[in-house]
């Protein structure tokens, strides 16, 4: 069955640390992986997504996640937080087929950062 | 301009009650959504439509029925409401064969 696992429920930084956040996937098909954003309350916006190709990528606001297939993984980082980077983040494999998506989202990640 | 639209953004309510959440997307794609975010913010698909056709149901009770009258439009109908309920329900949207998805800014429904 597809699933997708984060493993930090929440994270607490302070302004200027690095961020790691991991993401591993489990799904036989071809991998279309998203990182969403969740602001306080406020919908989810997407950071970026790998389709194909090099697998860093490189989002908005600062953010990278590198696909590394062997390890089934997709884990975002960012070298130097920022408060306003406090939200609730989410991982996700398109596990759809025949042309039409579905999102398998992971449990989420609270992250807090402190000035 | 909004892309993806929700009324109402919260809706309280009692048990037993029938209510809908409306929502439209202008950005011109053809598949919509609707996922469930408990409270422990774990977020599930429910349904999807592409061009007014249900292509996705994810074992949902047959009290949620769904309607797309028409492709910018998906409408979620809950019947016989039940605490278990209470959630935010986010709408989204995608083009037909495109993977990203755009959501809308949910809404908070609390069943008392």
């Amino acid at each position: 069955a597809q699933s997708v696992s984060q493993h930090n429920h929440h994270v607490i930084l302070s302004e200027a640390a690095s961020l790691e956040l991991g993401c591993n996937y489990s799904y036989g098909g071809t991998v279309n992986l998203f990182w969403y954003v969740q602001y306080p309350g406020q919908h989810l916006q997407l950071l970026l997504k790998y389709f194909s190709g090099d697998p860093l990528v490189k989002g908005i606001k600062g953010f990278e996640a590198e696909f590394i297939k062997s390890k089934f993984s997709f884990n975002l980082r960012k070298p130097s937080v920022q408060w306003s980077d406090t939200a609730e983040y989410f991982c996700a494999v398109n596990a759809g087929s025949g042309g039409y998506n579905k999102l398998i989202f992971g449990a989420g990640t609270r992250l807090a950062v402190h000035p | 301009d909004t892309a993806v639209s929700q009324t109402p953004k919260y809706l309280v309510t009692q048990m037993g009650n029938d209510k809908s959440i409306k929502c439209e997307q202008n950005l011109g794609h053809d598949t919509m959504y609707w996922y469930k975010q408990d409270s422990k913010k774990f977020l599930k698909i429910m349904f999807s439509y592409n061009n007014k056709e249900l292509i996705i149901n994810e074992t949902v009770p047959n009290r949620f029925s769904p309607k797309s009258p028409d492709k910018a439009h998906l409408n979620l109908h809950i019947n016989s409401l039940e605490l278990g309920d209470s959630a935010v329900y986010f709408c989204a949207s995608s083009p037909s064969g495109g993977q990203t998805q755009y959501f809308g800014p949910g809404t908070r429904l609390l069943v008392l």
